[in-house]
C-alpha cells in the first residue's frame, strides 16, 4: 500500500497570504488528523476528521481550518498567514482508533 | 500544559550501548502510548506502542517499559546503532484520535 502523501512538500507564503495544504491518506484508512510541528512547541495537535466530520480539535485559533473529502482526502487552509505559522504540517491517517501513519509533512515558511 | 513530559532533550550513546528515554504524563484518561522515530525531512515512523495493562513490550531491539502507578514510561534502545540516530518522541493518547506529544529526544549514536 502507498503511504500518506502530503502537497506541496515545501512552500514560500509572505504574510497575510492564505495557504491550502493537500492529505492523500492511506488506502482504507478513514481518519485524518493534522499536526504543526515547530522548533519551539514541538509537535501539536491540530484537528481531525473522519468521514467527512471534525471529530476532535487543538487549541488553535480559527485561522486554521480544515476538511475532509468522501474519498477521506483531507485538505488544510490557513487563512491571514503570521510568521509564527512557519512549520512543518503533518497529516497522519488512521483505520481505527491506535496507530496513526504520518505522512513525510509540508514544509511552510512564511516571510 | 504540557500533558507529556520527555527526558532527556538529547543524548549520546556509543555504539552498542543502551540508549534510555523516559516520559511522564498527567491525564489518567490516557490509554495508548506509542513511540515514533523521526528522521530529518521525513515524518514520524511508528516504533512501538504499549497499552496500560502491560508493564513490558519489546520487539526486536526496541523495549517499552510502563509504569501505571508512577505514570511514567520509556523507550530502552538496545545495541544502538548510528542508524539510531534520530529524534524520538513519545506520545500519549486518550478516547479519540488525538497525540499529545513529549518535546522530543534527539538520539546520536557515535560508531
Amino acid at each position: 500500500k502507498a503511504g500518506v502523501t502530503q502537497t506541496p512538500r515545501y512552500l514560500i507564503k509572505t504574510r497575510g497570504q492564505q495557504v491550502t495544504l493537500s492529505c492523500s491518506p492511506i488506502s482504507g484508512h478513514r481518519s485524518v488528523s493534522w499536526y504543526q510541528q515547530t522548533p519551539g512547541q514541538g509537535l501539536q495537535f491540530l484537528f481531525e476528521y473522519f468521514s467527512e466530520t471534525q471529530r476532535n480539535k487543538g487549541n488553535f485559533p480559527g485561522r486554521f481550518s480544515g476538511r475532509q473529502f468522501s474519498n477521506s482526502r483531507s485538505e488544510m487552509n490557513v487563512s491571514t498567514l503570521e510568521l509564527g505559522d512557519s512549520a512543518l504540517y503533518l497529516c497522519a491517517s488512521s483505520t481505527n482508533q491506535e496507530t496513526q501513519y504520518f505522512g513525510p509533512g509540508t514544509r511552510l515558511l512564511v516571510l | 500544559q504540557q500533558q507529556v513530559k520527555q527526558s532527556p532533550q538529547s543524548l549520546i550513546v556509543q555504539k552498542g550501548g543502551i540508549s534510555i528515554i523516559n516520559c511522564a504524563y498527567e491525564n489518567t484518561a490516557f490509554d495508548y502510548f506509542p513511540w515514533y522515530q523521526q528522521f530529518p525531512g521525513k515524518g514520524p515512523a511508528l516504533l512501538i506502542a504499549i497499552r496500560p495493562d502491560v508493564s513490558e513490550k519489546k520487539e526486536g531491539r526496541f523495549t517499552i517499559s510502563f509504569n501505571k502507578s508512577a505514570k511514567q514510561f520509556s523507550l530502552h534502545i538496545m545495541d544502538s546503532q548510528p542508524g539510531d540516530s534520530a529524534t524520538y518522541f513519545c506520545a500519549a493518547k486518550a478516547a479519540g484520535n488525538k497525540l499529545t506529544f513529549g518535546g522530543g529526544t534527539r538520539v546520536l549514536v557515535k560508531p
